[in-house]
């Protein structure tokens, strides 16, 4: 079965850190990977998507992308007590249908 | 250009009555999905169309349903309503999702959601 793994948190950093969150997937065949984070009681927002192994910036966000080690991480520098919120890694596999993560819970503390 | 919109935001039905809710994808987007989230659970997958064909499907009973016409605009229904469906769902839109390929048009936007509270 298909599963990308997250820790739940809450991951807790100081304001002006950096937030390191993390993905696995099982699905080696898996192409595309997404990041979207959701404020409580809202619906998830893309943050950023990647394909390619390395690392993509966007702003102060950075995903990074390994393949071989199946895992797909976001950087979050300079934390803001706005990037509170859940952070869901989304993973594309072979069939049509993205597979979710549980969410990682990310509290900034200022 | 306009996000997806879902209609209606909120509504309150009680146990044993169906609900109807609607979406309309971004112009241009073909691929719809259906999600269902509860306080603190993560994303549970409905359903998915694509070009009024329903490519796949996930654990739900049969009483959740799901349609899309031809402008791409879906429905889903859910009836015989239990307590449990109260929930946020939330509907998505893509260009489509190809199978096992890196691009950006498998990308999903969502829309803001329909709260359903069953009594």
């Amino acid at each position: 079965q298909k599963e990308v793994e997250q820790n739940s948190g809450p991951l807790s950093v100081p304001e002006g850190a950096i937030a390191s969150l993390n993905c696995t997937y099982s699905d080696r065949g898996s192409q595309s990977f997404f990041w979207y984070r959701q404020y409580s009681g809202k619906s998830p927002e893309l943050i950023m998507f990647i394909y390619s192994n390395g690392d993509k910036e966007d702003g102060r966000f950075t995903a990074q992308l390994n393949k071989a080690s199946q895992y797909v991480s976001l950087l979050i520098r300079d934390s803001q007590p706005s990037d509170s919120a859940t952070y869901l890694c989304a993973v594309s596999p072979s069939n049509y249908q993205l597979i979710w993560g549980a969410g990682t819970k990310l509290i900034i503390k200022p | 250009k306009a996000g997806v919109t879902q209609t209606p935001r909120y509504l309150i039905k009680t146990r044993g009555q169906q609900v109807t809710l609607s979406c309309s994808p971004i112009s241009g987007h073909r691929s719809v999905s259906w999600y269902q989230q509860t306080p603190g659970q993560g994303l549970q997958f409905l359903f998915e169309y694509f070009s009024e064909t329903q490519r796949n499907k996930g654990n739900f009973p049969g009483r959740f349903s799901g349609r899309q016409f031809s402008n791409s605009r879906s429905e889903m229904n859910v009836s015989t309503l239990e307590l449990g469906d109260s929930a946020l769902y939330l509907c998505a839109s893509s260009r489509t999702i190809d199978r096992g390929a890196s691009s950006a048009g498998n990308t999903i936007y969502f829309g803001e959601g329909s709260w359903l509270t069953v009594v």
